[in-house]
């Protein structure tokens, strides 16, 4: 099946810094990449779509300048989460769909962010 | 009103019960549909995907489709302990799989031993 993979898989900051969270499609070329984040028990919340070499396209209301997303390669997508504060403590997950296989979105194990 | 509407429970039952869980949507243009299984603090993991009415099976997992009607369900048989888990439900409209999902809440089910 196809295989997503996250790191980290939990990280800790101080409020003010940088987190870069990386998100792998490990078998299969991953033109679509997609991010989310999920509070508790809730449900799924699309921040943004990226696609293999174009900017990423933002959801209304994610600042696109806080969430930085490159899909510099077809097996590789980050998050950046820049300057961060505690109100960005949240689950991060991402998701792939692309070409050799996979007919929908495969997803990632997701990264825990906790911001101090 | 939501899009797709999905019981958020919380669900208990028995083990080795039959669980039904149900989807219903408003907007007839999603045509493929997808159960996907998320366990806590992990990401989710696609249990069925399916893109015309009827049912499909998969061992213990059969996923039903009914267009006219929107709604959508689960079967799992013979339920066990390592089911319990967070299910959503997911579609989308377009047949690329780049296209953006629609979820559900998600329904927290607990299989007790």
């Amino acid at each position: 099946g196809a295989v997503v993979s996250q790191h980290p898989s939990w990280v800790i900051c101080k409020s003010g810094t940088s987190v870069k969270i990386e998100c792998r499609s490990l078998d299969f070329q991953a033109t679509t990449m997609f991010w989310y984040r999920q509070f508790p028990k809730q449900s799924l919340m699309l921040m943004a779509t990226s696609n293999e070499g174009s900017k990423a396209t933002y959801e209304q209301g994610v600042e696109k300048d806080k969430f930085l997303i490159n899909h510099a390669s077809l097996t590789l997508s980050t998050l950046t989460v820049t300057s961060a504060h505690p109100e960005d403590s949240s689950f991060y997950i991402c998701s792939a769909s692309g070409t050799g296989g996979p007919s929908t979105q495969y997803f990632g194990p997701g990264t825990r962010l906790t911001v101090l | 009103q939501k899009e797709v509407e999905q019981d958020p429970g919380p669900l208990s039952v028995p083990e080795g019960a039959i669980v039904s869980l149900n989807c219903t949507y408003s907007n007839s243009a999603f045509q493929y549909f997808m159960w996907y299984r998320q366990y806590s603090r992990k990401g989710p993991e696609l249990l069925m995907y399916t893109y015309s009415s009827g049912n499909k099976e998969d061992g213990r997992f059969t996923a039903q489709v009914d267009k006219s009607s929107k709604y959508i369900s689960l079967f799992i048989r013979d339920s066990q302990p390592s089911d319990s888990a967070t299910y959503l439900c997911a579609m989308r409209r377009s047949e690329t799989s780049g296209s953006r999902l629609t979820f559900g809440e998600g329904t927290q089910l607990t299989v007790n031993p």
